[in-house]
C-alpha cells in the first residue's frame, strides 16, 4: 500500500448503495492480506481477511477479492450504512509474523 | 472475552520526560505488536514480541525508545527522554499465531509539549 501522508483518498457514497475500496499491494511473496476499519479514536477493527490461494471471500456484507497477477486487493460493502463511515487500511503479511499497512482510505456515507 | 487493553488513553507531557505506555494482551494471544500512527506516516510498527521475546525491534526510532514484555500478558514501550516529535497514537496489537487477525486496543494519544 501507498502512503498518502496528510491527504487520505475518501470515497463518498450514497447511504444504501455498494462500496468498493482498493489497494495495491507491494510485495508479490506476500500470502495473507486483512481489511481493517478505524474509526475516530479508537484501533484499527479486524473485518475480514482472505490467504493468497484464494481470489475472492465473503463475510456479512463485506466481500473481498485479491488479484495476484496485479497485486491488488479490495473491499466491497453491500449495502452501505452510516456506521460503515470510517478510515479503511490494507494490511499484507510478507514476513513472518509482520504487517505491513496501506495509507487508508477514508468512507463517507451520505444518509 | 476482554480485548487488547491499553493505558494511558491519553497522555500530556512536557519534552525530556519520560512516558510509559502500557499494554495487556488478549489471554492466549504470544505475538504483542507496537506501532505508532500519525497522520504523516500512517501506522507504523515498532516493535513484534513473540513468546515474550523480541524478534524485530528495527521499526524502533532511536536509543530513546525501548520496549519490554516481563510475561505473557503485559509489555511496556518506553520512551526516555520524549520529544515534541513524538506526539502521536501508540497502538498496541496481539494475535494467536502467524497469519491470523491481529486485535488492536484502542491506543495511546501520546502529546509531547
Amino acid at each position: 500500500g501507498e502512503n498518502v501522508g496528510l491527504h487520505l483518498p475518501t470515497l463518498s457514497v450514497q447511504e444504501g448503495d455498494n462500496s468498493i475500496i482498493n489497494c495495491a499491494y507491494s510485495n508479490s511473496a506476500s500470502d495473507y492480506f486483512i481489511w481493517y476499519k478505524q474509526e475516530s479514536g479508537k484501533g484499527p477493527q479486524f473485518i475480514i481477511d482472505i490467504r493468497s490461494n484464494m481470489d475472492k471471500r465473503q463475510g456479512q456484507r463485506v466481500t473481498v477479492l485479491l488479484n495476484k497477477t496485479v497485486k491488488h486487493l479490495s473491499l466491497q460493502i453491500a449495502a452501505t450504512q452510516p456506521g460503515d463511515s470510517a478510515v479503511y487500511f490494507c494490511a499484507e503479511n510478507n514476513a513472518g509474523n509482520m504487517l505491513t499497512f496501506g495509507g487508508g482510505t477514508r468512507l463517507m456515507v451520505k444518509p | 472475552d476482554a480485548g487488547v487493553i491499553q493505558s494511558p488513553r491519553h497522555e500530556v507531557t512536557e519534552m525530556g520526560q519520560e512516558v510509559t505506555l502500557r499494554c495487556k494482551p488478549i489471554s492466549g494471544h504470544n505475538s504483542l505488536f507496537w506501532y505508532r500512527q500519525t497522520m504523516m506516516r500512517g501506522l507504523e510498527l515498532l516493535i513484534y514480541f513473540n513468546n515474550n521475546v523480541p524478534i524485530d525491534d528495527s521499526g524502533m526510532p532511536e536509543d530513546r525508545f525501548s520496549a519490554k514484555m516481563p510475561n505473557a500478558s503485559f509489555s511496556t514501550l518506553k520512551i526516555q527522554p520524549s520529544e515534541p516529535r513524538d506526539s502521536a497514537v501508540y497502538f498496541c496489537a496481539s494475535t494467536r499465531q502467524v497469519n491470523q487477525p491481529q486485535h488492536f486496543g484502542d491506543g495511546t494519544r501520546l502529546s509531547i509539549l
